[in-house]
């Protein structure tokens, strides 16, 4: 069985400062890794995802995340949040093979303070 | 390319109405799927389907149903409106649904079932 943990469901920042926003997974089988950017009354848009090959993922808009295998975790980060981050970001799992099944986390509010 | 678009984008029903959400892709993806979004639980799937005449039930398919007579459409039925079912609902599509390929979602429906 699979599961993700997003800790903290809502994340205030200042503008410039880093962001961290932090997800760990349970997987019986090697996972693939995903992170999802929902804006405003908007659909779910990939960031960046983790399948193979290089554990630190580089995405859109400077994000990027790190597929640690020892500590299941895959936090997203950005050195220097931009207003226009503000949105509701989700981690998900999947398995390895197969037609994919995503198991979403329960999503982390980012908010950015002028 | 339009992506994937959904109809309505709002929706208010009475307990035991039924109505259809529609989803369309001009992608020409095999897969598509449904998820509902509800406060604290981040994404679940109802239904999808890996190609027309093909579908299979997700993690939450009760109340719910679907069929796939097009590539291009994956109309999501509720017979029987239901309270439990107020949510936001997002279309998703892919090329074949395998775990490497993105997915693309819909804007979204927002239904509140009184």
């Amino acid at each position: 069985a699979q599961s993700v943990t997003q800790l903290g469901s809502h994340v205030s920042v200042s503008e410039g400062a880093l962001v961290l926003l932090r997800c760990n997974y349970s997987s019986s089988v090697p996972p693939y890794l995903f992170w999802y950017v929902q804006y405003p009354n908007q659909g779910l848009q990939l960031l960046l995802k983790y399948t193979t090959g290089a554990t630190l993922v580089k995405g859109i808009n400077g994000f990027e995340a790190e597929f640690k295998k020892s500590e299941t975790s895959f936090h997203l980060t950005k050195p220097s949040a931009h207003m226009s981050d503000a949105a509701e970001y989700f981690c998900a799992v999947s398995a390895t093979s197969g037609t994919y099944k995503y198991i979403f986390g329960t999503g982390t509010r980012l908010k950015v303070l002028a | 390319n339009a992506g994937v678009t959904q109809t309505p984008k709002f929706q208010v029903l009475k307990t035991g109405q039924s109505m259809t959400l529609q989803c369309a892709q001009d992608m020409n993806h095999e897969y598509m799927s449904w998820y509902r979004q509800d406060p604290g639980m981040g994404l679940r799937l109802i239904h999808y389907s890996v190609g027309a005449g093909i579908t299979d039930q997700g993690e939450v398919p009760n109340g719910y149903n679907v069929s796939r007579s097009t590539t291009e459409d994956f109309p999501l039925r509720l017979l029987s409106a239901a309270p439990s079912q107020t949510s936001v609902y997002f279309c998703a599509s892919s090329y074949f649904g395998q775990v490497t390929d993105t997915q693309y979602f819909g804007p979204g429906t927002r239904l509140t079932v009184l």
